[in-house]
């Protein structure tokens, strides 16, 4: 079965800190890769979403995410945090044709101003 | 576009009852998912259903149970609750599949098991 490993479960940092949220999967083959963010008192959203084609992923809100097939990652990213992107971000991985995606823990992010 | 839609936001109930929770999704969409949110666990899948059949269910008990429409509309039933079930219940609908297009979240039913 295929699973999904989210390492930092809770991330504090500064406004204009950079940022890198990691995300590992345990498949081999083929994955759709997402990522999610639910801002506090707000529906979960997609952030941003992998198929195939170009690795480096751009989303909304200037977060950029990197797929690795070699490192089995899909790590997100953004240069210089600001206090709204404060919010739980979760990673999804959909392996082998699965219609069941496969979700992370999440990770909360608390961006200070 | 109207978004997911979910009646109703808020549920208390006590153990041993059972609760229906409903799902309007995005119109057009005819897949729709079910997750089950806990500070603990995260997401986690539920079943999905997709032309009035359910297509494929996640690791829960048998009194979780749920069935679609043919509006695309989605009801989940829990029945016999227990405290353990407390918990935010996430519906997500998408084009044609969980798995493979991106998923829009409803608000969420906030079920309290008292």
């Amino acid at each position: 079965a295929q699973s999904v490993s989210q390492h930092n479960h809770h991330v504090i940092l500064s406004e204009a800190a950079s940022l890198e949220l990691g995300c590992n999967y345990s498949y081999g083959g083929t994955v759709n890769l997402f990522w999610y963010v639910q801002y506090p008192g707000q529906h979960l959203q997609l952030l941003l979403k992998y198929f195939s084609g170009d690795p480096l992923v751009k989303g909304i809100k200037g977060f950029e995410a990197e797929f690795i097939k070699s490192k089995f990652s899909f790590n997100l990213r953004k240069p210089s945090v600001q206090w709204s992107d404060t919010a739980e971000y979760f990673c999804a991985v959909n392996a082998g044709g699965s219609y069941i995606p496969t979700f992370g823990r999440g990770t909360s992010l608390i961006v200070h101003p | 576009k109207a978004g997911v839609t979910q009646t109703p936001r808020y549920l208390i109930k006590t153990r041993g009852q059972q609760v229906t929770l409903s799902c309007s999704p995005i119109s057009g969409h005819r897949s729709v998912s079910w997750y089950q949110q806990t500070p603990g666990q995260g997401l986690q899948f539920l079943f999905e259903y997709f032309s009035e059949t359910q297509r494929n269910k996640g690791n829960f008990p048998g009194r979780f149970s749920g069935r679609q429409f043919s509006n695309s509309r989605s009801e989940m039933n829990v029945s016999t609750l227990e405290l353990g079930d407390s918990a935010l219940y996430l519906c997500a609908s998408s084009l044609h599949s969980a798995g493979a297009d991106t998923q829009y979240f409803g608000p969420g039913t906030r079920l309290t098991v008292l």
